[in-house]
């Protein structure tokens, strides 16, 4: 059964305290890897996809990067703005486009 | 570029009723999928509808169905709602054949006392 896992459940950090979160997944023939951000009482809201291991994409003050067991997602002089709930999700080769989520990491940066 | 709404946004039903949720999809996509997520959870698959048909479904009982019409809008209906189906109901609209980028809606919070 496909499986995404997600490491730590919460996080806090001081604004500029640079870290990274964790997404382990096995999920068989990964199509690609996704990484939304959701705010309270919102949906999810989009930021990358990595579909090769190795490949690694930036916005702004956060970089994802991808092997082939997990992702991790660098957050670089975070401000107290970033402070979210982040998901991983993975999706598999053939069928629908059926995205397996993590539990996500709930991200607070104090000022 | 109108993104993806959803309503109502609140709802409180009790044990044994049913009810509907809608969903109007972003513009020019084709596909939706519906999400269901508990407090603290990440988002549940629960199906997904492309051109009026469904096109893969998660571990849900049949009394969790759907549509979705000519304009790729969309429904979710649950019957004889149970407890454990209070959570954040998420509808998602992407364009097959893409990249499989999902735009969520807000979603709507469902309560079941």
């Amino acid at each position: 059964e496909d499986q995404v896992t997600q490491s730590p459940e919460a996080l806090r950090l001081q604004e500029g305290e640079s870290s990274s979160l964790n997404c382990s997944y096995t999920v068989s023939g990964l199509r690609g890897l996704f990484w939304y951000r959701q705010d309270p009482g919102k949906g999810p809201e989009f930021l990358f996809t990595l579909y090769s291991a190795g490949e690694e994409k930036e916005k702004e003050r956060l970089k994802a990067t991808l092997t082939k067991k997990e992702s991790f997602l660098h957050i670089t002089a975070p401000k107290p703005e970033d402070s979210a709930t982040y998901l991983c999700a993975g999706v598999s080769q053939g069928g629908s486009e059926k995205l397996v989520f993590g539990k996500g990491t709930k991200l607070t940066v104090n000022p | 570029e109108t993104g993806v709404t959803q309503s109502p946004t609140h709802l409180i039903k009790t044990r044994g009723q049913q009810v509907t949720l809608r969903c109007s999809s972003q513009s020019g996509h084709n596909t939706v999928s519906w999400y269901q997520q508990a407090l603290g959870q990440g988002p549940q698959f629960i199906f997904q509808y492309y051109r009026e048909e469904e096109n893969g479904r998660g571990n849900f009982p049949p009394r969790f169905s759907g549509l979705q019409f000519p304009n790729y809008s969309s429904e979710l209906n649950v019957n004889a709602l149970e407890l454990d189906d209070s959570a954040l109901y998420l509808c998602a609209s992407s364009e097959t054949g893409g990249d499989e980028k999902l735009f969520f809606g807000s979603g709507t919070q469902l309560s079941v006392l």
